[in-house]
């Protein structure tokens, strides 16, 4: 069964150093999505991205974050100076179209630990 | 703006009996309203969703879920619990709106199944 794929499953990096969150999403799907989930609190929605574009994003994602599209399979999140506050998991998601009622498929995660 | 509000952080049943897993929502638009379920090292998984139609919805592993809009509700439920029905379980919220559909998230409930 297709699967949304993340690595690594957990990093940890010193504040203010970059990160580069990986994933690849199922591979017929065209809209893709990061979500976070700081320890504790609620899953948030970051990002949705189609057509090499950003189409919607939250408040969270400042300009220390970007997404991209490097090639037909991986979709990254990078942040440029990791701060401690964003220790979090990462979840990566796709769907195969867009609409309220279309699944997402989530990805197993990348715990994120700034020290 | 939408919200989702999951009572109990932590819900402890024996093996056998019934599960209630409550949601309550808040949205000035028809809602999509979703069940996801994590499995420990996993990604979220979808349970089962209503959008429009028949109010009580049948998802996988036995669980449904009631839309109750004069009680802006979607309470998950399952008349035998089993120990594999133990993971954190996630109530999400979307609009019909169109465009690319963010998920707002509850805080999530972790299910405990005793033998």
């Amino acid at each position: 069964e297709p699967e949304v794929t993340q690595t690594p499953s957990h990093q940890v990096t010193q504040m203010g150093q970059e990160v580069i969150l990986r994933c690849v999403p199922i591979s017929n799907h065209l809209y893709f999505y990061w979500y976070r989930q700081i320890l504790g609190q609620k899953v948030e929605f970051l990002v949705s991205f189609y057509n090499n574009e950003i189409s919607e994003k939250s408040e969270i994602f400042d300009d220390q974050f970007s997404v991209e599209r490097p090639d037909g399979s991986n979709f990254t999140l990078k942040i440029r100076s990791t701060k401690l506050e964003d220790s979090a998991m990462y979840f990566c998601a796709s769907s195969e179209a867009r609409g309220g009622g279309n699944e997402q498929f989530f990805g197993p995660g990348t715990r994120l630990t700034v020290l | 703006a939408q919200s989702v509000t999951q009572l109990g952080s932590h819900v402890s049943v024996s093996e056998g009996a019934l599960v209630l897993l409550r949601c309550n929502y808040s949205s000035s638009v028809p809602p999509y309203l979703f069940w996801y379920v994590q499995y420990p090292n996993q990604g979220l998984q979808l349970l089962l969703k209503y959008t429009t139609g028949a109010t009580l919805v049948k998802g996988i592993n036995g669980f449904e879920a009631e839309f109750k809009k004069s009680e802006t509700s979607f309470h998950l439920t399952k008349p035998s619990a089993h120990m594999s029905d133990a993971a954190e379980y996630f109530c999400a919220v979307t609009t019909v709106n169109t465009g690319f559909q963010k998920l707002v998230f509850g805080t999530g409930t972790r299910l405990l199944v005793s033998p």
